[in-house]
């Protein structure tokens, strides 16, 4: 069974800090996700990362797949509380089916 | 261009009741697929239709079924109600095994 955990489970941090968010898994994934959820609302894609040792930016974000394809990374710079959600991981399978990690809940105070 | 939309919002059930679930996919989506979210937790993939056929399934049980009509919409079918049912259901819609994109889900809570 392909699994993905995320790190930490939750986090609370003054805006203006930065902060990273981990996805790993013992599996290869084809591609590797992260969403962003609000309460209420169904997750919404911010990236998709296809190439072992990728990084995207999107603006303050920045996204990096492994070397291995097995984890990621979502690192965010000078947090603001707009930042404020439950940020998913989720890896595509051979059979184009997604792999959800259980989600960071993020909290950027001002 | 109409975004993936589901109903209803919220529902109550009670346990061996039985639930049906609708979402209506993006305009020229041809491809739902629907999650169980548990409070605090990831998605986790039920099913997924292509065309009217079902197309990947997930580890539910058989009493969890659904439907793809003719429009590309979508139907999830939950027969026989558990207390760990009690989830946010999501429906996905995409073109094949392209981009995903979310409807904002169906609250259920079986009491």
């Amino acid at each position: 069974t392909q699994l993905l955990e995320q790190s930490p489970q939750f986090l609370s941090i003054q805006e203006g800090e930065n902060l990273t968010v981990y996805c790993n898994s013992s599996s290869v994934f084809s591609s590797l996700q992260w969403y962003r959820q609000e309460p209420g609302e169904g997750p919404v894609l911010l990236v998709t990362v296809v190439t072992g040792g990728e990084v995207k930016k999107l603006k303050r974000l920045t996204f990096q797949f492994g070397d291995a394809r097995k984890d990621s990374s979502l690192h965010i710079t000078a947090a603001q509380p707009g930042d404020t959600g439950l940020y998913l991981c989720a890896g595509e399978d051979s059979n184009y089916q997604l792999i959800w990690g259980a989600g960071t809940k993020l909290i950027i105070k001002p | 261009e109409t975004g993936v939309t589901q109903s209803p919002t919220h529902l109550i059930k009670t346990r061996g009741q039985q639930v049906t679930l609708r979402c209506s996919s993006q305009s020229g989506h041809n491809t739902v697929s629907w999650y169980q979210q548990a409070l605090g937790q990831g998605p986790q993939f039920i099913f997924q239709y292509y065309r009217e056929e079902e197309n990947g399934r997930g580890n539910f049980p058989p009493r969890f079924s659904g439907l793809q009509f003719p429009n590309y919409s979508s139907e999830l079918n939950v027969n026989a109600l558990e207390l760990d049912d009690s989830a946010l259901y999501l429906c996905a819609s995409s073109v094949g095994p392209d981009e995903q994109f979310f409807g904002p889900g169906t609250r259920l809570t079986v009491l």
